[in-house]
């Protein structure tokens, strides 16, 4: 049992360069969500999914694009990459209500120059 | 809108010690959770607290949800380097389905 499994685990891009990270549970989780995490800026959220073929904004969605094709997959797009979007990308998903606990997968790191 | 605060940003304590983290939600909770995150790992949840005035309990760590459910605090008795990373509180947005994450305490224990 995986649980959350992220790719790529690191990536560096240059400024203006496009890419997708994926996030895959095998939790049959309904909820899904990308995190961002800045030094002394905790979690924050981008977007977030409540189920397959829906998608929502968060706190900081700007520059990123999402898809929940299938139940088990998120994605997080970078259309053109900007160097404020160095950081550590945390994908979580949980069960169908909000008072169940996120389970994270490990992270990816990505540098912009 | 809604905030939630932590504090403080960092604490450094010798081994033995012990260490409180406070959490303030600028709205009424539902619930609120706790999540630890070890350097260089991703945040695991450690506990709920649903009830006002709820008192938990995991070995050596006390999660405490105020009377008002605003706020919340998580205590650590004896510190052990074990217990070295980011404690990070988290409460259900008004009316969506996330969660808002405090900005986390950053624990450092000393051996």
């Amino acid at each position: 049992n995986a649980g959350v499994t992220q790719t790529p685990k690191f990536r560096v891009l240059k400024t203006g360069q496009s890419m997708t990270l994926l996030c895959a549970q095998d939790m049959n989780h309904e909820y899904m969500y990308w995190y961002r995490q800045d030094p002394g800026m905790g979690l924050r959220l981008i977007h977030y999914s409540v189920g397959e073929g829906t998608t929502a904004k968060g706190e900081v969605p700007d520059g990123y694009n999402v898809s929940r094709l299938k139940k088990q997959n998120f994605l997080l797009g970078l259309e053109s990459a900007a160097p404020s979007q160095t950081s550590v990308y945390f994908c979580a998903s949980s069960y169908s209500t909000t008072n169940q606990p996120q389970h994270f997968g490990d992270g990816t790191r990505l540098s912009i120059l | 809108g809604q905030q939630v605060m932590q504090i403080p940003q960092y604490q450094h304590v010798q081994e033995g010690e012990d260490f409180t983290t406070y959490c303030n939600s600028s709205t009424t909770l539902s619930n609120i959770q706790w999540y630890k995150q070890r350097p260089g790992g991703h945040p695991v949840f450690l506990i709920q607290l649903v009830k006002s005035g709820e008192v938990k309990k995991q070995k050596r760590l006390t999660f405490q949800f105020g009377e008002a459910k605003k706020n919340s605090s998580l205590h650590i008795t004896a510190t052990q380097t074990t217990d070295v990373g980011t404690y990070f509180c988290a409460g259900p947005g008004s009316g969506t389905y996330k969660y808002i994450f405090g900005t986390g305490t950053r624990l450092k224990v000393l051996a």
